[in-house]
């Protein structure tokens, strides 16, 4: 089945510490997006890749990175430099072009030690 | 700046009972709306696409209906079962950006 894997489904971090969530589809969707969800906040954009190797800065970019190497993956690394990490992290892909549906994951959820 | 609004935040229906979410935003220039479930610790689940030439979309009890023009969404949902209990969000997608709703919270009780 095609669908959209996210691992870990718990990450807890200490501090200072770095930490990078999976995101993997099997899809062959060109477009894929981290978004960042938080109790009564609508989901917030992190980065978003609409090719390998090409990537661009959400809304609340501050603190993480992203790459985009291979078309079926686009890891999130949550740096130190992110104070407050704590959240429900959602990747998500769609066909390119701006007429198609989003996909999601799983989630995973971050907190911290 | 698109804003998306969804009233209510949370709806409690007895089962059996017809319902009406709604979705509402600010900037009518979008390419499609889309309508999602998320249940408590998951991820998002797409139930319907409206493109925006398009007037509503069903699939089985579910119907979304559009009005680009007033910027608003309805999601109706037919004879409610306590399986339909989740999280209802709206997203809509504009230039490179999706838009999403903080959600109407429903809980169908047996």
């Amino acid at each position: 089945d095609g669908g959209i894997t996210q691992s870990p489904k718990y990450l807890f971090r200490k501090e200072g510490q770095n930490v990078t969530l999976s995101c993997e589809q099997n899809l062959n969707h060109d477009a894929m997006y981290w978004y960042r969800q938080d109790p009564g906040q609508g989901l917030r954009l992190i980065y978003y890749s609409q090719i390998v190797n090409d990537f661009q800065k959400g809304d609340i970019a501050e603190g993480y990175s992203v790459s985009r190497e291979k078309k079926e993956s686009f890891p999130l690394t949550v740096t130190s430099a992110q104070k407050n990490p704590t959240a429900f992290y959602l990747c998500a892909s769609n066909p390119n072009g701006d007429s198609g549906p989003q996909h999601f994951g799983d989630g995973t959820r971050l907190s911290i030690l | 700046k698109q804003e998306v609004t969804q009233i209510p935040a949370a709806l409690s229906v007895p089962e059996g009972e017809n319902l009406v979410l709604n979705c509402s935003f600010t900037d009518s220039a979008i390419y499609n709306l889309q309508w999602f479930r998320q249940d408590p610790g998951k991820g998002l689940t797409s139930l319907l696409l409206i493109q925006s030439s398009q007037r509503e979309q069903t699939s089985g009890r579910l119907n979304a209906s559009l009005d680009k023009s007033s910027g608003r969404s309805t999601l109706y949902i037919a004879a409610s079962q306590p399986g339909d209990s989740a999280t209802y969000l709206c997203a809509v997608r504009g230039y490179q950006k999706v838009t999403f709703g903080i959600g109407t919270k429903l809980q169908v009780i047996p």
